[in-house]
């Protein structure tokens, strides 16, 4: 089984900074990675698909990169509505999905 | 405008059973696969199983296999997650999603449903 590992688990940042959240894979998923961003009490929401693609309607200040094995979600200028905690997801070529275990994000 | 709603979950003993509904409505449901995935309080998002559209193809997570069923009707819109021999581990908010359309992202999500297995 394909295992993620997203790193830091928490963040404290000021609004307007630039965040950056990464995740491994341990083994290669090419570009077979997406990213979520869940507020409380809400279902996740789809933010980057294919590691680097912006879902229609998803502010530009996120973007997403990396193929492989190492993952970079950032947000380019942190608005307060951002805070929330973010996942990774890789599948493979059966469509298994497996996520990682979370960043929560927090205006410091 | 895309929709799921999932309805079914509840208070259960260990060792019982509950069957969980998923109703879509505002997209064309039988051209499109769909998962459940669930949450433990405070903890991460964990997937469970998947169907292709049809109903063919269908996978588990190591977790829950043998013990849990995901089915669907076209015809009625509804995904289906029967799950037997419940564990407190099992306990969480199920939801139920839509994977994008030649993509493995999930585009739509419902608002879940809360899966509580205690004595």
């Amino acid at each position: 089984d394909i295992q993620m590992t997203q790193s830091p688990s928490s963040l404290s940042a000021s609004v307007g900074d630039r965040v950056t959240i990464t995740c491994q894979a341990s083994q290669d998923i090419s570009n077979y990675l997406n990213w979520y961003q869940q507020k409380p009490g809400k279902a996740p929401k789809l933010l980057i698909y294919d590691a680097s693609n912006l879902e229609t309607g998803v502010p530009s200040r996120f973007s997403g990169s990396g193929s492989g094995t190492d993952f970079t979600f950032t947000i380019s200028s942190l608005q307060p509505e951002d805070i929330a905690t973010y996942y990774c997801q890789q599948y493979d070529n059966l469509l298994l999905y497996t996520f990682g275990q979370g960043t929560k994000l927090e205006i410091k | 405008q895309v929709q799921l709603v999932e309805s079914g979950g509840g208070l259960v003993k260990p060792g019982g059973s509950l069957r969980l509904s998923c109703a879509a409505s505002g997209f064309t449901f039988s051209d499109y696969y769909m998962s459940w995935i669930r949450q433990a309080p405070g903890k991460g998002l964990e997937w469970v199983s998947y169907i292709s559209s049809s109903g063919s193809t269908i996978y588990y997570a190591d977790s829950v296999k043998g013990r849990f069923t995901i089915s669907r009707d076209n015809a009625k819109n509804s995904l289906y997650l029967q799950m037997n021999s419940l564990r407190a581990e099992d306990t969480a908010v199920y939801y139920c999603a839509r994977r994008a359309a030649g993509l493995g992202g999930l585009d739509y999500w419902g608002q879940g449903t809360l899966v509580t297995v205690s004595s």
